[in-house]
């Protein structure tokens, strides 16, 4: 079992409020990544990081921002939530040659 | 736009029957991977294939690559209950960071 973890698992906030979702991974894995995902939708990248102190912004337009200041760790910050950023969030982590392994998600309901 | 797109986007099988999902992508690509994911559960890795490689088996799994057609099969035998989920692929593009995913193949298993 992959040691990922994701923080809250759900989170109701409200409109204009800042919020900060917390993904940590064990494995020492120097690529990290955030997925948005609409229940039964596909998923859209939003940001990922290839080791410390670099992150790159995925396809899909966001307004949040991250931060890669350890290697375990990849948190995601929406400075303004609204209600267009109701969705899961799924954090991601991979190293070496293999495959990713994928966090619980972060379900965000913004009214 | 998304790497990958799966075809079909939806199949219901029998239990026992086979089930084959496809995979095409637009880019050169490092390797290309398979994911299961339950329903509102984050991703689970389950096959991952080199550009250089052909066809991998694991378990009741069969992965083909054709990378003169941007292409890849799943296929899933003896199918069971507990194998209905939505199956996404993955590609990791040459030159990028990217793991970036297809739309994916909702499968449902009839007992």
């Amino acid at each position: 079992e992959a040691d990922i973890y994701q923080t809250p698992r759900y989170l109701v906030i409200g409109t204009g409020k800042k919020i900060t979702l917390e993904c940590s991974q064990t494995m020492g894995h120097d690529k990290m990544y955030w997925y948005q995902q609409d229940p039964g939708m596909e998923l859209h990248l939003i940001h990922y990081s290839y080791g410390v102190n670099s992150t790159e912004k995925g396809d899909l337009s966001s307004e949040s921002t991250v931060s890669r200041i350890r290697t375990e760790h990849f948190p995601l910050t929406l400075e303004s939530a609204r209600p267009s950023h109701t969705s899961q969030y799924l954090c991601a982590s991979s190293g070496g040659r293999g495959g990713a392994y994928f966090g619980p998600g972060t379900r965000l309901t913004v009214l | 736009s998304q790497q990958g797109e799966e075809d079909p986007q939806a199949l219901s099988i029998q239990e026992g029957e086979n089930a084959t999902m496809n995979c095409s992508y637009k880019t050169s690509i490092n390797n290309l991977q398979w994911y299961r994911q339950n329903s509102g559960r984050g991703l689970v890795h389950l096959i991952l294939i080199r550009s250089n490689e052909r066809e991998k088996h694991s378990g009741r799994l069969r992965v083909t690559l054709d990378t003169s057609k941007k292409s890849s099969s799943l296929l899933i035998t003896a199918s069971r209950a507990a194998d209905t989920a939505s199956y996404f692929c993955a590609t990791d593009a040459i030159g990028d960071y990217k793991l970036s995913f297809g739309a994916g193949t909702t499968v449902t298993v009839r007992a």
